[in-house]
């Protein structure tokens, strides 16, 4: 089946500096990919629609220039925490759409833990 | 604006016994609608999904039903087993403009699924 690889599974960076974080389809090309972010018991938010070859599509109240994402390939995207904050700590998860499953394809990475201290 | 609404927080039930997780949405275009099962500091599961054609959905253990006049969803396990505790969250789509493909997912909140032995 289709598998989403995602790495760091947790990192801890200092205040200011900045964490990149990868999201690989290792089985299948994926022209769409999903960043999300959720908050301890809270559902995950979409944060932005990653296009293979074009711009990031960010969903309302997201900083495009905080959070880039970067889809140069169709088998990866990078999701870069820029200027890290306490309030950026999260666990951000990716998701990659595969056109040719049956579900469409919406499998999902095992997520980041990002902790800014 | 919750679109996608999971308004039991958690449910407790019995090995054995059947578990109904619902879940209501509010926008109309939604079409396509999933269930992810999701332990701490991972990913998102598929476990089922369904299109706005059917109103049931089979697979093992686990049933979806939709009631799009009522813009609800509900997912049946059954018999439950205490390796089905997890958090349960379901989502939902709509046909991207041209119609050719499903966008983006809007999750609900969660429901937190306790099977006792």
């Amino acid at each position: 089946g289709a598998v989403v690889s995602q790495h760091p599974s947790r990192v801890i960076c200092k205040s200011g500096t900045s964490v990149k974080i990868e999201c690989r389809s290792l089985d299948f090309q994926a022209t769409t990919m999903f960043w999300y972010r959720q908050f301890p018991k809270q559902s995950l938010m979409l944060m932005a629609t990653s296009n293979e070859g074009s711009k990031a599509t960010y969903e309302q109240g997201v900083e495009k220039d905080k959070f880039l994402i970067n889809h140069a390939s169709l088998t990866l995207s990078t999701l870069t925490v820029t200027s890290a904050h306490p309030e950026d700590s999260s666990f951000y998860i990716c998701s990659a759409r595969d056109h040719g499953r049956v579900n469409y394809g919406y499998t999902f990475g095992s997520g980041t833990r990002l902790t800014v201290v | 604006d919750q679109q996608v609404k999971q308004n039991s927080p958690s449910l407790s039930v019995q090995e054995g016994r059947i578990s109904i997780l619902n879940c209501d949405y509010t926008n109309s275009m939604f079409d396509y609608f999933l269930w992810y099962k999701k332990y701490p500091a991972e990913g998102p599961t598929f476990l089922i999904s369904i299109s706005s054609i059917k109103d049931k959905n089979e697979d093992g253990r686990f049933t979806v039903f939709l009631n799009k006049s009522a813009k609800h969803l509900s997912l049946h396990i059954v018999p439950s087993q205490p390796g089905d505790s997890a958090v349960y969250f379901c989502a939902a789509s709509a046909l991207e403009a041209g119609g050719t493909s499903y966008g983006k997912l809007t999750f609900g909140q969660g429901t937190i699924l306790t099977v006792h032995p």
